[in-house]
């Protein structure tokens, strides 16, 4: 398996813009998850899907970030407009909780840059 | 809510050198715990697990008991390499019906030196 798959890795983007992070979990897990990594606020959960549909977005900063799932095997993190305190590393993980695994498995993460 | 606290750090060490990150936690109920490592310029990887009071999860020499009576999870080593420099975090997880909580500490910085 290929793991997680994040796309792009590095996005460099001017204040205002429309900025679209992707995630490709691993086949046959029912979880994904997105996270913020920074300096100041270490790892931040934001949103989280099971089976495609979102539990909990309470750590969504705000109207101006969404994140959808429209199938198992592919999921978004949309931040319009953005703004420069948006920079940082933004990674996706997924995970089956069967009996006998409770990991997630993380990409590669994609860092973002606002200017 | 549930939380990890973590040993500040950075940690510096020489290799071979014996090493322990402090986690301790709070939450209700028995969660899961974890630690995780993260290399530069990548995710992060599950280094090792527990799931139960008194389990000791262990891979590439790092150990890490689950005491409840303490609520601690430290991670120990006993001889570090120079490919142990990396940001370590202890994990728990809060489940619930379809509800997943992955909490981390705020990360230990560990570099040895040769």
């Amino acid at each position: 398996d290929a793991g997680v798959i994040q796309s792009p890795r590095h996005e460099v983007t001017e204040m205002g813009q429309e900025v679209t992070l992707r995630c490709k979990p691993i086949s046959g897990h029912d979880y994904l998850f997105w996270y913020r990594q920074t300096m100041m606020r270490g790892l931040e959960l934001l949103i989280y899907f099971n089976n495609n549909v979102p539990i909990d977005d309470s750590g969504m900063p705000e109207d101006r970030f969404s994140a959808k799932m429209p199938n198992a095997s592919f999921s978004t993190l949309k931040i319009q407009p953005s703004e420069p305190r948006d920079s940082a590393v933004y990674f996706c993980a997924s995970s089956f909780f069967g009996p006998a695994n409770y990991g997630y498995t993380f990409g590669s993460g994609t860092r973002l840059t606002v200017v | 809510g549930d939380s990890v606290t973590q040993m500040e750090g950075p940690v510096t060490l020489s290799e071979e050198a014996f090493l322990t990150i402090n986690c301790t936690y709070t939450a209700t109920g028995y969660p899961s715990l974890f630690w995780y490592v993260q290399y530069p310029g990548e995710g992060l990887q599950l280094l090792l697990k527990a799931t139960k009071a008194d389990d000791k999860g262990s891979n590439k020499g790092f150990e890490a008991t689950y005491r409840k009576e303490t609520t601690s999870f430290h991670l120990e080593k006993g001889s570090v390499q120079v490919s142990d420099s990396a940001v370590y975090f202890c994990a728990l997880l809060f489940s619930s019906g379809s509800a997943r909580q992955l909490t981390f500490g705020s990360g230990t910085q560990l570099t040895v030196l040769p």
